[in-house]
């Protein structure tokens, strides 16, 4: 079954500084590919997605992401972290009946 | 357009109660979900209704059930509530020019005592 791993339980970067969510998925063929975010007490929003054609895909709020099938992985970036980036973020997959296959999420916190 | 609406916001239940998650949208989707979010757990589905008029089974679908009314509105129920039940509910719809494109409604916490 299609499943997605977030290593990282937490992460914390300053503010200014540059940040990389790492997401690792297990799917046979090419996955559907998403990055949501969710604020403290909110629904998530979708920050970009990758279906196919060019692995590297820009979403909102200035986030990109590459896809890479040699290591099975879609990593999000953003050159530089705001403080209202602080949030938690999920890597989903794609599965049956267009439903989502969901990370156990990231939390992110900004420093000063 | 209010999107994906949810009620109620908070709901205290005691153990063996029953309640109903209601979830409306109103952009027309074909596709609605719910889903449960618990600490470090991220978001499983529980049930999902691909087309009005369908339902299936998510990966956590024990103790639950659900029904399309009709395309808009898709309803999850709880008959007998137990504490492990306690979670933050999400409801989700997605629409025919963005499959998998999912918007989200702002949650149900639900608490069982």
């Amino acid at each position: 079954a299609q499943s997605v791993t977030q290593p990282d339980i937490h992460i914390t970067v300053s503010e200014g500084a540059s940040l990389e969510l790492r997401c690792n998925y297990s799917y046979g063929a090419t996955p559907y590919l998403f990055w949501y975010v969710q604020s403290p007490g909110q629904g998530l929003q979708l920050l970009l997605k990758y279906f196919s054609g060019d692995t590297l895909v820009q979403g909102i709020k200035g986030f990109e992401a590459e896809f890479k099938r040699s290591q099975s992985s879609f990593n999000l970036r953003k050159p530089s972290v705001h403080w209202s980036d602080a949030a938690e973020y999920f890597c989903a997959v794609g599965t049956a009946g267009y439903a989502l296959n969901f990370g156990k999420g990231t939390s992110l916190l900004v420093t000063p | 357009n209010a999107g994906v609406t949810q009620t109620p916001k908070f709901q205290v239940l005691k153990t063996g109660q029953s309640m109903t998650l209601q979830c409306a949208q109103d952009m027309n989707h074909n596709s609605m979900y719910w889903y449960r979010q618990d600490p470090g757990m991220g978001l499983r589905l529980i049930y999902y209704s691909a087309s009005e008029g369908t339902t299936d089974k998510g990966e956590v679908p024990n103790g639950y059930n659900v029904s399309r009314l009709n395309k808009r509105e898709f309803s999850l129920r709880l008959e007998s509530a137990a504490p492990s039940q306690t979670s933050v509910y999400f409801c989700a719809s997605s629409g025919d020019r963005g499959l998998y494109e999912q918007y989200f409604g702002p949650g149900t916490r639900l608490t069982v005592t």
